[in-house]
C-alpha cells in the first residue's frame, strides 16, 4: 500500500511561516490535496492539485509538489490557523491520506 | 447551499450490520462522483469507498473490501454504505464526501458533517 507521511506536529509563532510536509514515494508526480480541520469540524481543502486554492482560502495558503515531498506553507500565520492538516493523494484508484499534522500557533 | 446530511449512526453490537445513508442537496447529485470517508477518535480520515456518477463503479479500500457495500440512488439524491460484520475496529465519525475533478485527480471539496457509528457490546 502507498503510505504518506506527516511530521505530528508543527509549531509556529502568530506572523511567522509555517511549512507542514508530506513524504510519499515519487510523490511528485501525483497530484496532492491539502485539508484543515478545526477541533469539532469537518475537513475543509485549503489547497487542490498541489498548489491551487479554492475560492474563499486565504493567499496565505500555498503549496508545491516536488520529488517525493508536498509542502504546505502558510504564510504570516494567524492564531485561527491552528489546527489538524491532512495531506491526500491517489494510488491505484484509492484515496491515501497522510496521518496529519497538528499545527500549533503561540 | 452545498449541504451533505449524513444519518443511520449509533451504537451497534460486534458483528451486526448498519447501513448509513447521506442526502445531498444544492448540487447536481447526479453528476458527481461521492465518497465515504470515516475518522476513528483522535485519528486522520481514513478513506473507505467511491461510487462514480452513474453507479456503474465503484472501489474500495482494502480494509473494508468485502464488507462494505457503496451505493447511490440518484432519483433521491441518496449516497449509502451498508457496513457489515461490524467490529469494534469500525468505531468512528462516518463522512460522506463530494468529489470535485476527474476521478483519479479528484479532491473533496464538500463535506458532511459525519454521523458517528460505536461498535460495542
Amino acid at each position: 500500500s502507498y503510505d504518506l507521511t506527516q511530521p505530528p506536529s508543527v509549531s509556529v509563532s502568530p506572523g511567522q511561516t509555517a511549512s507542514i510536509t508530506c513524504s510519499g514515494d515519487t510523490l511528485g508526480e501525483r497530484f496532492v490535496f491539502w485539508y484543515q480541520q478545526r477541533p469539532g469540524q469537518s475537513p475543509v481543502v485549503v489547497i487542490f492539485r498541489n498548489a491551487w486554492r479554492p475560492s474563499g482560502i486565504p493567499e496565505r495558503f500555498s503549496g508545491s509538489n516536488s520529488g517525493n515531498t508536498a509542502i504546505l506553507t502558510i504564510s504570516g500565520t494567524q492564531t485561527m490557523d491552528e489546527a489538524d492538516y491532512y495531506c491526500q493523494a491517489w494510488d491505484s484508484n484509492t484515496v491515501v491520506f497522510g496521518g496529519g499534522t497538528k499545527l500549533t500557533v503561540l | 447551499q452545498v449541504q451533505l446530511v449524513e444519518s443511520g449512526g449509533g451504537v451497534v453490537q460486534p458483528g451486526r450490520s448498519l447501513r448509513l445513508s447521506c442526502a445531498a442537496s444544492g448540487f447536481t447529485f447526479s453528476a458527481s462522483d461521492m465518497h465515504w470517508v470515516r475518522q476513528a477518535p483522535g485519528k486522520g480520515p481514513e478513506w473507505l469507498a467511491l461510487i462514480a456518477s452513474g453507479g456503474n463503479y465503484k472501489s474500495y479500500a482494502h480494509s473494508v473490501k468485502g464488507r462494505f457495500t457503496i451505493s447511490r440512488d440518484n432519483s433521491r439524491r441518496q449516497l449509502y454504505v451498508q457496513m457489515n460484520l461490524l467490529t469494534t475496529e469500525d468505531t468512528a465519525v462516518y463522512y460522506c464526501a463530494k468529489a470535485s475533478g476527474s476521478q483519479s485527480e479528484s479532491w473533496f471539496d464538500t463535506w458532511g458533517r459525519g454521523t458517528l457509528v460505536s461498535v460495542s457490546s
